[in-house]
């Protein structure tokens, strides 16, 4: 059966550095989404993506954040100069239509120092 | 405001006792409604859906709109359902729908 994959599955860096996440979507969805989880709160969602474009983001997605569909396979998520608070679990989940049932990667353990 | 509402942390029930996880939520509009779960060291996966009753491992939810109630039930708990639970409504017919997850109920059955 076809998963949502996510790179790298840990990753450490320091305050001030950009990141890319990335993310493998089921290969015949075509939305997108990024969601965090803090460590002991709730999954929160990020942003979503159609048609080579962000359909909706939240109040978290500021300008320090982008995503991507850099080539047909690849979704990133790059956080461009991190914080302490940036620190979570990071989920990629792709879906093939609009209201239909999303399908999340593994996920990402961000560590920010 | 979109809002979602697990009111218990934790629930812990012997095996083969009947299980409720109780779910309420404030959503514009008419939400497609999600149950998805998570097992220790696996990624979320959908448990069920109610527009299409999908579901896995005997579980079922009646929806409830005078209430806005979504609650996950299954009549006979097994040792493997202990896991994290996620009520997850999310906006039907949108163009890219996001997901609001409840806080989770971290359902925990004793042998």
């Amino acid at each position: 059966e076809p998963e949502v994959t996510q790179t790298p599955s840990h990753q450490v860096t320091q305050m001030g550095q950009e990141v890319i996440l990335r993310c493998v979507p089921i290969s015949n969805h075509l939305y997108f989404y990024w969601y965090r989880q803090i460590l002991g709160q709730k999954v929160e969602f990020l942003v979503s993506f159609y048609n080579n474009e962000i359909s909706e983001k939240s109040e978290i997605f500021d300008d320090q954040f982008s995503v991507e569909r850099p080539d047909g396979s690849n979704f990133t998520l790059k956080i461009r100069s991190t914080k302490l608070e940036d620190s979570a679990m990071y989920f990629c989940a792709s879906s093939d239509g609009g209201g239909e049932t999303q399908y999340f990667g593994p996920g990402t353990r961000l560590l920010v120092l | 405001a979109q809002r979602v509402t697990q009111p218990e942390k934790l629930l812990s029930v012997f095996k083969g006792a009947p299980v409720e996880l109780k779910c309420n939520y404030s959503y514009s509009g008419s939400p497609e409604l999600f149950w998805y779960v998570q097992y220790s060291r696996q990624r979320l996966q959908l448990l069920l859906r109610h527009i299409s009753r999908e579901s896995i491992k005997g579980f079922t939810a009646d929806l409830n709109k005078g209430e806005t109630s979504f609650h996950l039930k299954k009549p006979f708990a097994q040792e493997e359902d202990s896991a994290m639970y996620y009520c997850a409504p999310a906006a039907r017919y949108s163009s890219a729908s996001k997901i609001i997850f409840g806080s989770g109920t971290r359902l925990s059955i004793r042998p």
